[in-house]
């Protein structure tokens, strides 16, 4: 257990809905991070926060936003849903922005999200 | 950040030592060398990580050749349970963000 909690597990939506992914981070951890994992292109960074503030962008789509709360819990929103959105969404926490190489990451055990 | 050569697939026997190569010919001075498995439909598990020493854990062990162009991760007694894609990843630390980026990987076949 990576200490990572990533709800709900599946997901099943219609071409054109919004969804909300939720994470929450190891305890103590101050980053979060979000991935992307269909079948045809691996595993792709879309974004990452540090202590609520976007800290990296990656190949994040504008139909597609995140933000972290006080807490530290994250939120992936995504919208106008396609049937290319179907894929795996991996949520991960490390302890530090990523200026210490002793700050592996820790991934959730991610959201299937099915667009039909 | 370095790119990565795997082979795409490997097998090993059950109880025996499996050791996964790892090529990065253009890693930089500042680049570590960090190893991740994901077991199906899993997330990523982060297995060990070294920049120039090799490196051991309860996991594994990270033998990085004295010019850095490669690297091995050893699996010393392979279970079923170790069937996985390992990943080899270089990544610059320091710096204003951190990305890992994931290649295709090894997948790694343990055989009763």
């Amino acid at each position: 257990d990576s200490g990572v909690t990533q709800t709900p597990k599946h997901l099943i939506t219609a071409t054109g809905q919004r969804v909300t992914l939720r994470c929450s981070p190891r305890s103590g951890d101050l980053s979060v991070y979000w991935y992307q994992q269909s079948l045809d292109q691996g595993l792709q960074f879309l974004i990452q926060y540090y202590n609520g503030e976007e800290r990296a962008k990656g190949n994040i789509l504008e139909r597609f936003s995140a933000q972290q709360f006080p807490d530290l819990h994250s939120e992936l929103n995504l919208s106008s849903l396609e049937l290319g959105d179907s894929a795996l969404y991996f949520c991960a926490s490390s302890v530090g922005p990523g200026d210490s190489y002793n700050s592996p990451l820790h991934f959730g055990n991610g959201t299937r999200l099915t667009v039909t | 950040d370095a790119k990565t050569t795997q082979p795409p697939s490997m097998d090993c026997a059950e109880g025996r030592a499996a050791n996964l190569p790892c090529n990065h010919s253009t890693i930089s001075g500042n680049e570590y060398v960090y190893w991740y498995r994901q077991i199906h439909s899993q997330g990523p598990q982060y297995i060990i990580h070294g920049l120039k020493n090799n490196e051991t854990n309860e996991m594994a062990s990270l033998i990085i050749t004295e010019d850095r162009k490669s690297s091995t991760l050893i699996l010393p007694h392979a279970t079923l349970r170790d069937t996985a894609v390992y990943y080899c990843i270089v990544r610059v630390e320091g710096g204003s963000n951190y990305k890992l980026t994931f290649g295709k990987g090894t997948l790694l076949t343990v055989n009763p």
